[in-house]
């Protein structure tokens, strides 16, 4: 509920703005990445994901860029809306040690109208 | 179609006393799992399965047992409640592995 993401990470921007959302990930083993958005009381929906293949990949006013050098993935939102208002997290996939996805510790978007 | 159910929404236990978490699925879905997140905290892997009767760990499976005896259903059994288990839970599945989840609305676990 309300008590989520109390000691997130958070982004503000000026509705209108684009925003970049950034994510480090741990496991260099990880081929698959997803960001989710989350709305308070709700749980976690997917935005866009990727897989390790390609390195930039868009959607509908979003897109997601993978950099396996360093191990980031960041979101872009363009044009920010005050309905993007939420916590977003990113969550990677592998092989080693069986097929679990791991969610990193997610920021919190602010829009400010 | 209903997608991913969690029941109960609520619920309050004393510290000792076990209970179920139910999650079903109407997708025909082979993977799904179970988070819970906690305040200042991303979602934190328990356990998961990949088909009916296969399940394995996740991040923090202590505590916590599963069963995966038809495709549809994936319980959460809490042996014996602790305060330390006072969080959100989350149920998820998604067609195959490496494919997007589909989360349900979650339940909230207080432990007194």
């Amino acid at each position: 509920g309300e008590s989520v993401g109390l000691h997130l990470p958070t982004l503000s921007v000026q509705e209108g703005d684009n925003s970049i959302i950034n994510c480090a990930y741990s496991n260099s083993a990880s081929d698959y990445f997803i960001w989710y958005k989350q709305e308070s009381g709700k749980g976690p929906q997917f935005i866009i994901d990727i897989r390790s293949n390609m390195d930039k990949r868009q959607g509908q006013r979003v897109t997601v860029l993978l950099n396996k050098t360093v191990k980031h993935l960041s979101l872009q939102i363009a044009a920010t809306q005050p309905g993007d208002s939420a916590v977003y997290f990113c969550a990677e996939t592998g092989n080693t040690g069986g097929f679990k996805t791991i969610f990193g510790a997610g920021t919190r978007l602010f829009v400010k109208a | 179609n209903a997608g991913v159910t969690q029941t109960p929404k609520f619920q309050v236990l004393k510290t000792g006393q076990s209970m179920t978490l139910q999650c079903a699925q109407d997708m025909n879905h082979e993977y799904m799992s179970w988070y819970r997140q906690d305040p200042g905290m991303g979602l934190r892997l328990i356990h998961y399965s990949v088909g009916a009767g296969i399940t394995d760990q996740g991040e923090v499976p202590n505590g916590y047992n599963v069963s995966r005896s038809t495709t549809e259903d994936f319980p959460l059994r809490l042996l014996s409640a602790a305060p330390s288990q006072t969080s959100v839970y989350f149920c998820a599945s998604s067609q195959r592995v490496k494919e997007k989840l589909f989360f349900g609305s979650g339940t909230q676990l207080s432990v007194l």
